[in-house]
């Protein structure tokens, strides 16, 4: 019974330097979400995805983009790190609109 | 009209004690109001939900009530346990949007032995 799992836990990168956030679900969920949660913060929606092959763009997409080839996976790409994108970052999933999510356990990324 | 107003930001109770966090919102759309809690280190999990066509729903200590024509809802614990001590996040949505849950800004609630 694993539901969301987010790959790695911790991360830390350089200015510049590019990385992939994996994202996997095992709950046959056909929406998928990227957050991420800044200390004391609440949550910010960076992409989502409906369903295999289709994405769209959240609260706060700049610097990264996502990819949903499969129902299972939904990675984040982060490319040329900068600071500002040193957070939490959470995947969630549900089956539909007005449904709960489930949450991975987190993804703690610094830019360094 | 896409926000979820929540408060208060930190919430301090005795154990045994009632807390209360309070949502507001504007949207007359949104049809589903979970609410989430958060232990340092892990995602939110989802810990209980309700609709609008009821007033109350009561999941053990938990307790959310929910008022339509004043667009707010508020989470109760009742006999509050130092192991209740955690973020909470009032969120709402429609099921006609495809895409995303409008989150409050938390509360940090912290239950004194």
């Amino acid at each position: 019974n694993a539901g969301v799992t987010q790959t790695p836990k911790f991360r830390i990168l350089k200015i510049g330097q590019s990385m992939t956030l994996q994202c996997a679900q095992d709950m046959n969920h056909n929406y998928m979400y990227w957050y991420r949660q800044d200390p004391g913060m609440g949550l910010k929606l960076i992409y989502y995805s409906v369903g295999a092959g289709i994405t769209d763009k959240g609260e706060v997409p700049n610097g990264y983009n996502v990819s949903r080839s499969t129902t299972e996976d939904f990675p984040l790409r982060l490319e040329l790190a900068a600071p500002s994108q040193t957070s939490v970052y959470f995947c969630a999933s549900s089956p539909g609109t007005a449904y709960g999510y489930t949450f991975g356990s987190g993804t703690r990324l610094t830019v360094v | 009209q896409q926000q979820v107003k929540q408060s208060p930001q930190s919430l301090i109770v005795q154990k045994g004690g009632i807390s209360i966090i309070n949502c507001a919102y504007e949207n007359t759309a949104f049809d589903y109001f979970p609410w989430y809690q958060q232990f340092p280190g892990k995602g939110p999990a989802l810990l209980i939900a309700i609709r609008p066509d009821v007033s109350e729903k009561k999941e053990g200590r938990f307790t959310i009530s929910f008022n339509k024509s004043a667009k707010q809802f508020s989470l109760h614990i009742m006999d509050s346990q130092p192991g209740d001590s955690a973020t909470y996040f009032c969120a709402a949505s429609m099921d006609s949007s495809a895409s995303k849950i409008i989150f409050g800004s938390g509360t940090r609630l912290s239950i004194r032995p």
